[in-house]
């Protein structure tokens, strides 16, 4: 079992609707989580961070977080066509972080 | 301010040579962390310096692969006798505190290609 595991996609959202993107984890001691989004042949840049359970919001993307669950996700309201890229899931303990292979998200018009 | 910048962009190198790969963080950031990543994939952690702290090697896939970082601020990834499955991105990032509680900023990276 991978620490950090996505579904590589590709999700296929069209233009306007709400993209969800699904990251789950293996360690239960696992204490801050990251999203970060990477255009082709671009290099990760970060969107949203969160540390304790339930909803964080930040404009049109919206993270939400369960421990019990073990589970993280990104909703993407509205999206557009410039949310096409490649997201990243990370999860950290300690002085450890790990990343996800990624989930490639394609906004169709 | 100036971000993460790395050096050079692209290297373009013959099997069984060595590479120097350099990492210029953000002024102040202690922590510094080199990953590879190969086409389509996910990020794969190689190694983590934080302040004067010894290095986490962890993640370096072999005795060929090495890392120093000088006055806690430059950090150079050597890469000795390259193959050809070493051809990746290399990606440097850095952040202001401990690994895990800070954001990461990312360099836009050394694209390696041994032929």
């Amino acid at each position: 079992q991978k620490e950090v595991e996505q579904n590589s996609g590709p999700l296929s959202v069209p233009e306007g609707a709400i993209a969800s993107l699904n990251c789950t984890y293996s360690d239960r001691g696992s204490q801050s989580f990251f999203w970060y989004r990477q255009y082709s042949g671009k290099s990760p840049e970060l969107i949203m961070s969160i540390y304790s359970n339930g909803d964080k919001e930040d404009g049109r993307f919206t993270a939400q977080l369960n421990k019990a669950s073990q589970y993280v996700s990104l909703l993407i309201r509205d999206s557009q066509p410039s949310d096409s890229a490649t997201y990243l899931c990370a999860v950290a303990r300690a002085s450890k972080i790990i990343f996800g292979s990624g989930t490639r998200l394609s906004i169709r018009p | 301010g100036a971000g993460v910048s790395q050096s050079p962009s692209n290297k373009v190198t013959e099997k069984g040579k060595d590479v120097e790969l350099r990492c210029d963080p953000i002024s102040g950031h202690t922590a510094l962390y080199w990953y590879r990543q190969s086409l389509g994939q996910g990020l794969e952690f190689l190694i983590y310096f934080q302040g004067n702290s010894a290095p986490d090697k962890s993640g370096l896939p072999s005795d060929r692969f090495s890392a120093e970082r000088t006055g806690g601020s430059v950090s150079t990834l050597t890469i000795q006798r390259t193959q050809q499955e070493d051809s990746a991105v290399y990606l440097c990032a850095s952040s202001l505190g401990p690994q895990g509680t800070d954001t990461q900023y990312f360099g836009p990276g050394t694209r390696l290609t041994v032929l």
